[in-house]
């Protein structure tokens, strides 16, 4: 099935661990995005990527750390998570056409 | 900060009613899109408006712009249960490369 798939689904972690959320397409999107999202708030970007080896920042790129190796592949590691990381994490991706096609989501609680 | 802003933040309506919401944003944009979340879901790209248009209709969605007010609309006509769902606009703001900013959603109740 075409679309956007994000591995874990669910994940708690203790405060200064790391991790990495997955995020893999196969639809050959170029642009790549990470968003969170916070209860009863919209998203908020965090880091975005236009092609392969191509990353930057977005609003709240603190503590998180991204690498665009292949064209499919977008990881988005936290570096030593903390409790204000706690959010449900989206990845998303879009091609030439306009319109995001986005993950199911992770839902990470850091305790 | 958000460069969208929903109004109402919620919604209650009656099945067959339609259902109507507006996004505010700050700078000039290429073009607003609005999305549909369904509880614990991943966001759906529903409808993409230009910045030289003005209207759009998909099925029964009909969104509206007014760059000069900076403001769009989403109307949800004959409303079903199905529709409920939060709404999220998001702006693609002029030079920035396709960097989605999303508001902060209205969320929709369609009572059967």
């Amino acid at each position: 099935n075409a679309g956007v798939t994000q591995t874990p689904k669910f994940q708690v972690l203790k405060t200064g661990q790391s991790m990495t959320l997955q995020c893999a397409q196969d639809m050959n999107h170029e642009y790549m995005s990470w968003y969170r999202q916070d209860p009863g708030m919209g998203l908020r970007l965090i880091h975005y990527s236009v092609g392969a080896g191509i990353t930057d920042q977005g609003e709240v790129p603190n503590g998180y750390n991204v690498s665009r190796s292949t064209t499919e592949d977008f990881p988005l590691r936290l570096l030593s998570a903390a409790p204000s990381q706690t959010s449900v994490y989206f990845c998303a991706s879009m091609g030439r056409s306009y319109g995001y096609t986005f993950g199911s989501g992770t839902r990470l609680t850091v305790v | 900060s958000q460069q969208g802003e929903e109004d109402p933040q919620a919604l209650s309506i009656q099945e067959g009613e339609n259902a109507t919401m507006n996004c505010s944003y700050k700078t000039s944009i290429n073009n607003l899109q609005w999305y549909r979340q369904n509880s614990g879901r991943g966001l759906v790209h529903l409808i993409l408006i230009r910045s030289n248009e003005r209207e759009k209709h998909s099925g029964r969605l009909r969104v509206t712009l007014d760059t000069s007010k900076k403001s769009s609309s989403l109307l949800i006509t004959a409303s079903r249960a199905a529709d409920t769902a939060s709404y999220f606009c998001a702006t693609d703001p002029q030079g920035a490369g396709n960097k989605l900013t999303f508001g902060g959603g209205t969320r929709v109740l369609v009572k059967p």
